[in-house]
């Protein structure tokens, strides 16, 4: 049962672009959201988080959309840098597990010089 | 200025054996998490602990594992008699107390990756 989901395995966008990556989720008792970067060998990097009581939240180059109805919500990257190429996790907590983080597959973004 | 620490980065088991990761959390959190990444996948959660205290453990698996955070030292998460399908990458992770529920993410180490031969 996924109930967080990124739907495209893969990304690929020119330098200066902007990068905009998707997650869907299922459960509606997720009140809190967040975005993580991970290169391999490491781990995830919190980028930008989101409550639920929000519908954007901007940092730096950074901005997450929430759209509580459709259950979406989205990352937003302007301008890309090739230093943003990693993997992107979304992920989602709430209700009575509220320190328990249930992640997306995961999007691999590629910027290119 | 020491984010979230795990050792060891790279642990090597052969089947049967017992698994031992330690994990300490960043100066001033008190909650600490441990997720588990197969290959080719997202992050599963497996257990929430404070000081002493297992506060969720709704993805740990029934047998062979188990999870403590001590009063004092790190967070321990042991695998016994481990099988090949353990090999995988454990994270850690910690936040502040309050938690997700105040807006506080949480902050993971760069994980143990777990072989078993």
């Amino acid at each position: 049962d996924q109930q967080v989901k990124q739907n495209s395995p893969s990304l690929s966008v020119q330098e200066g672009r902007i990068s905009i990556l998707n997650c869907d989720y299922t459960n509606s008792m997720f009140d809190y959201f967040l975005w993580y970067k991970k290169y391999p060998a490491e781990g995830p990097t919190f980028l930008i988080s989101i409550s639920s009581i929000k519908d954007k939240n901007e940092d730096g180059r950074f901005t997450v959309f929430l759209n509580k109805s459709a259950k979406h919500l989205s990352l937003h990257i302007v301008p890309s840098q090739p230093g943003d190429s990693a993997v992107y996790f979304c992920a989602a907590s709430g209700g009575t597990s509220y320190g328990k983080l249930t992640f997306g597959q995961g999007t691999i973004l590629t910027v290119h010089p | 200025n020491a984010g979230v620490m795990q050792n060891p980065r790279h642990l090597v088991r052969r089947r049967g054996q017992e698994a031992r990761l330690r994990c300490s959390p960043m100066k001033g959190h008190s909650h600490v998490y441990w997720y588990r990444q197969l290959p080719e996948e997202g992050l599963k959660f497996m257990v929430y602990l404070q000081k002493e205290n297992i506060i969720d453990e709704s993805g740990m698996p029934k047998e062979r594992f188990s999870a403590e955070f001590p009063k004092e030292g790190p967070s321990i998460l042991r695998i016994q008699q481990v099988v090949r399908g353990d090999s995988a990458a454990y994270f850690c992770a910690s936040s502040p107390a309050g938690g997700q529920g105040r807006g506080q993410p949480q902050h993971f180490g760069d994980g143990t990756r777990l072989s078993i031969l």
